[in-house]
């Protein structure tokens, strides 16, 4: 069956710090992945998309992704972490044709 | 361009009974979706539709219907409103590409239900 996993419920960071979020998918064939962000009260704001091409995408906020397909990984990561980045993190799969699924989210805090 | 909206924000209501969500979009887009959200679950698809006048179920679509009369609007449907259904639900709509398939969601709806 087509999963997507993040195996990181929750992760706390100190501000200035490295980041990396890990998301898993279980697919048949290679998907399009997506990392979506939800601040609170709001709702999901895209951050990044792989298609194809470049493993390693760049997206909003100076957050970058990278598709590794012999683990079918898709983890976000970014060099300094700021305050406001404190969020609940998505990742996304939908193979075309299909319908998205979601992972069950990261929610990420950080220390000042 | 508003993007998504979502009416309303916020809602409580008794079990037993009903409302209607609506979800409006701007970007003429053809694809259009109803989630929830729980804790720890990530986002289930309830309900989509591809088009005007179409509709098809998703995930978890026992307790809710939907209609796509208008092609910007998509409307979410509870008959009879149990506690279980007290969730956070989410709209989002997407063009009909083949290179672009990302979905732009709403603010969400709040609702509970006693």
């Amino acid at each position: 069956a087509q999963s997507v996993t993040q195996p990181d419920i929750h992760i706390t960071v100190s501000e200035g710090a490295s980041l990396e979020l890990r998301c898993n998918y279980s697919y048949g064939a290679t998907p399009y992945l997506f990392w979506y962000v939800q601040s609170p009260g709001q709702g999901l704001q895209l951050l990044l998309k792989y298609f194809s091409g470049d493993t390693l995408v760049q997206g909003i906020k100076g957050f970058e992704a990278e598709f590794k397909r012999s683990q079918s990984s898709f983890n976000l990561r970014k060099p300094s972490v700021h305050w406001s980045d404190a969020a609940e993190y998505f990742c996304a799969v939908v193979v075309y044709g299909q319908n998205f699924v979601f992972g069950p989210g990261t929610r990420l805090s950080v220390l000042p | 361009n508003a993007g998504v909206t979502q009416t309303p924000k916020f809602r409580v209501l008794k079990t037993g009974q009903s409302m209607t969500l609506l979800c409006a979009q701007d970007m003429n887009h053809e694809y259009m979706y109803w989630y929830r959200q729980d804790p720890g679950m990530g986002l289930r698809l309830i309900h989509y539709s591809v088009g005007e006048g179409t509709t098809a179920k998703g995930e978890v679509p026992d307790g809710y219907n939907v209609s796509r009369l208008k092609k910007q609007n998509f409307l979410l449907g509870l008959e009879s409103a149990a506690p279980s259904q007290t969730s956070v639900y989410f709209c989002a709509s997407k063009r009909q590409d083949v290179d672009t398939d990302t979905q732009y969601f709403g603010p969400g709806t709040r609702l509970t239900v006693l």
